[in-house]
């Protein structure tokens, strides 16, 4: 299975901040398609997850383009241009190139 | 717009099997793929398996041997069932085709 290394585990940044979190997989997570499937995601406390970014570096509709996505094979970045308090939470890596899917262990964002 | 509701029976006792819902709308299961993702208090997210609009299943690993995942798509509805569990299947289960997310369903293993 592949396995998705997130870093940091906690991220401390204050309102304003540029900010990335790296995910780096155990193998390469480009498909024969020729697409890249790997997502990244936002749980907010209390909420349920939600896509911010698909196949690498495709904002999902309605997230504000603060946030971008960058990478290839195995290692990837999601990057928060500017933090603000609503983008506090936890942040997943999410693999869909190769069955069984998988996520990393999650970066938390929190305020410094 | 799509909806997903979870539905199930919230308590379940050690040992016993754990039937799930997830009842869509908004969108055809014959077009999209639908996943089980699983979310134990405090801890993170764990992809559990899903159905492809094709009807084809895929199971995690550590799962796979007490999991079924199916559907009907005359009711499109989404079904999971998984054996043997135990407490450390307490968790929120959520259905979802990734693009959008429900609000889950808790599910507690208790005696």
């Amino acid at each position: 299975d592949v396995v998705l290394t997130q870093t940091p585990p906690t991220l401390s940044a204050t309102i304003g901040q540029s900010v990335s979190i790296s995910c780096r997989s155990s193998q390469s997570l480009l498909d024969s398609d020729g697409d890249t499937y790997l997502n990244w995601l936002l749980q907010r406390p209390g909420q349920s997850p939600q896509l911010l970014i698909y196949s690498v570096s495709n904002l999902e509709s309605g997230v504000p383009n603060r946030f971008s996505g960058s990478g290839s094979e195995t290692d990837f970045t999601l990057k928060i241009s500017g933090v603000e308090a609503e983008d506090l939470g936890v942040y997943y890596c999410m693999q869909a190139t190769h069955a069984p899917y998988t996520f990393g262990a999650g970066t938390k964002l929190e305020l410094k | 717009q799509v909806q997903l509701k979870e539905s199930g029976p919230g308590l379940v006792q050690p040992s016993q099997t754990l039937s799930l819902t997830c009842t869509v709308s908004g969108f055809s299961l014959t077009s999209y793929d639908v996943h089980w993702v699983r979310q134990p208090p405090g801890k993170g997210l764990e992809w559990m398996g899903g159905i492809w609009g094709d009807g084809s299943t895929a199971y995690n690993s550590a799962l796979k041997s007490r999991l079924s995942i199916s559907r009907d798509t005359s009711k499109s509805q989404v079904f999971l069932k998984m054996n043997s569990l135990q407490t450390e299947d307490t968790a929120i289960y959520f259905c979802t085709p990734l693009g959008f997310w429900g609000p889950g369903t808790m599910v507690t293993v208790s005696s």
